[in-house]
């Protein structure tokens, strides 16, 4: 079975810029979480999905992050703008409808400039 | 605010000792508990979970569970140099979704 799947896995950018980060998740897997990871903390929910809805944002910056999990299977995350602070692992990861455990995809680090 | 709170280390313990780490968390009604290794660099791998109190063993690793304390441990037997890594705790704290909440992890060192 396929694990998570993120892409790019480094990104570099300038503040101010934009950037989307894409993740498909298990194959089946309803749930889709986006997390944030800063060095030397756990990561924070930004955002889950249950199938195409959203069912928690409340730690997700709106003014400037957004998602988007389209026919229910990938989904994207940008930041627009990015600032220094956004510099972060950014992990997504999965799980089935019926169990809580969840499966994270290998990460995107991004570093802004 | 709801919290997992763990010792952020590191914890160092000589090859083939059994390894200790801990998490309290601040939500009584908390359903479900995690314990993720996450290497350096890496993603966190899920290792254990349970559900209900008591001892859940699997090979090395046994999660103990105590909610009337709200308190969770993961013991690691027999401790190798490759156990080395950041253990995280999260918790889902009584939602009838499956969010989870993490701790900050504790770095365990496994000196040969």
């Amino acid at each position: 079975e396929a694990g998570v799947a993120q892409s790019p896995r480094y990104k570099i950018i300038e503040k101010r810029q934009s950037v989307a980060f894409w993740c498909n998740p298990i194959s089946g897997h309803a749930t889709l979480y986006w997390y944030q990871q800063i060095l030397g903390q756990g990561p924070k929910l930004l955002i889950q999905f249950q199938n195409n809805g959203v069912v928690d944002d409340s730690q997700l910056p709106k003014d400037r992050f957004s998602a988007e999990r389209l026919k229910g299977v990938d989904s994207t995350l940008k930041i627009q703008p990015a600032k220094l602070e956004d510099s972060a692992v950014y992990l997504c990861a999965s799980s089935s409808s019926s169990l809580h455990e969840q499966y994270f995809g290998p990460g995107t680090r991004l570093t802004v400039t | 605010q709801k919290e997992v709170e763990q010792n952020s280390g590191p914890l160092s313990v000589p090859e083939g000792a059994i390894a200790s780490l801990n998490c309290t968390y601040s939500d009584r009604g908390s359903q479900s508990f995690f314990w993720y290794r996450q290497y350096s660099g890496k993603s966190p791998e899920l290792i254990m979970f349970i559900y209900s109190n008591g001892d859940k063993e699997d090979g090395r690793f046994t999660a103990q569970l105590n909610k009337a304390s709200q308190y969770v441990s993961l013991l690691i037997r027999d401790s190798q140099p490759s156990d080395s890594a950041t253990y995280l705790c999260a918790v889902n704290m009584n939602s009838g979704y499956s969010t989870l909440t993490f701790g900050k992890g504790t770095m365990l060192l496994v000196s040969p």
